[in-house]
């Protein structure tokens, strides 16, 4: 079984609708991120947490919040969304303990049309 | 502001040796990092620099230069399966991880 799983793996919505995106990790990592990559601007970073209680916003929090149900769990909301939000989400969580590396999911590709 | 560069593409053949520049301006440093991401993939770590200086793991070293905000990740003995994106991405002073647009490479036969 994949150490992190996204849900769903593509996803079409329609303008203003609210949407839900969730990361699921089996690693015991702390930290854990929400990025969103569009082409030829690399990922960025839209949110992260340091543990269950500590939340922080990215470069691009605008238009994005999360919730943090658990230490294994890490969900992306877009309350109303919009067809510039359309980009593929990477949820990932990193090893504190040995190489700092990142491990990601396989992503979520969003259409809003 | 946060500022990662790094080539747009770049083609190379098998068994050649590639190198791939990455320069940075970041709001403090806490390491850099190098992934790899085939396409439609998620992206895998490769190497972690904090101290200046080469690090080797097998095929790939990747090297870093403080002062200059400069790191290059080198492939050697070039397989068709290196072709992929090589992101360098720079942790800062917030711990936030800035990721560069990534390098398209290609191995040609």
């Amino acid at each position: 079984d994949a150490d992190v799983t996204q849900t769903p793996r593509n996803r079409i919505t329609k303008t203003g609708k609210r949407i839900m995106l969730e990361c699921s990790q089996t690693k015991g990592h702390d930290r854990m991120y929400w990025y969103r990559q569009d082409p030829g601007l690399g990922l960025r970073l839209i949110y992260y947490s340091f543990d269950v209680k500590d939340i922080n916003k990215g470069e691009i929090s605008d238009g994005y919040s999360v919730s943090r149900q658990a230490q294994a769990k890490f969900s992306l909301s877009l309350e109303s969304a919009i067809p510039n939000q359309t980009a593929l989400y990477f949820c990932a969580t990193e090893d504190r303990d040995g190489t700092y590396e990142q491990y990601f999911g396989p992503g979520t590709r969003l259409t809003v049309t | 502001g946060q500022n990662i560069d790094q080539p747009t593409e770049m083609t190379a053949t098998e068994g050649a040796i590639v190198q791939i520049n990455c320069t940075y301006q970041t709001s403090g440093f806490n390491g850099l990092f190098w992934y790899q991401q085939h396409a439609g993939e998620a992206p895998t770590f490769l190497s972690y620099n904090v101290l200046d200086g080469l690090e080797e793991k097998g095929r790939f070293s990747s090297f870093l230069s403080r002062s200059k905000g400069y790191s290059y990740l080198l492939l050697k003995e070039l397989q068709m399966k290196d072709s992929a994106s090589y992101l360098c991405a720079v942790r800062d002073r917030g711990q936030n991880f800035v990721f560069g647009p990534g390098t398209r490479l290609s191995v040609l036969p």
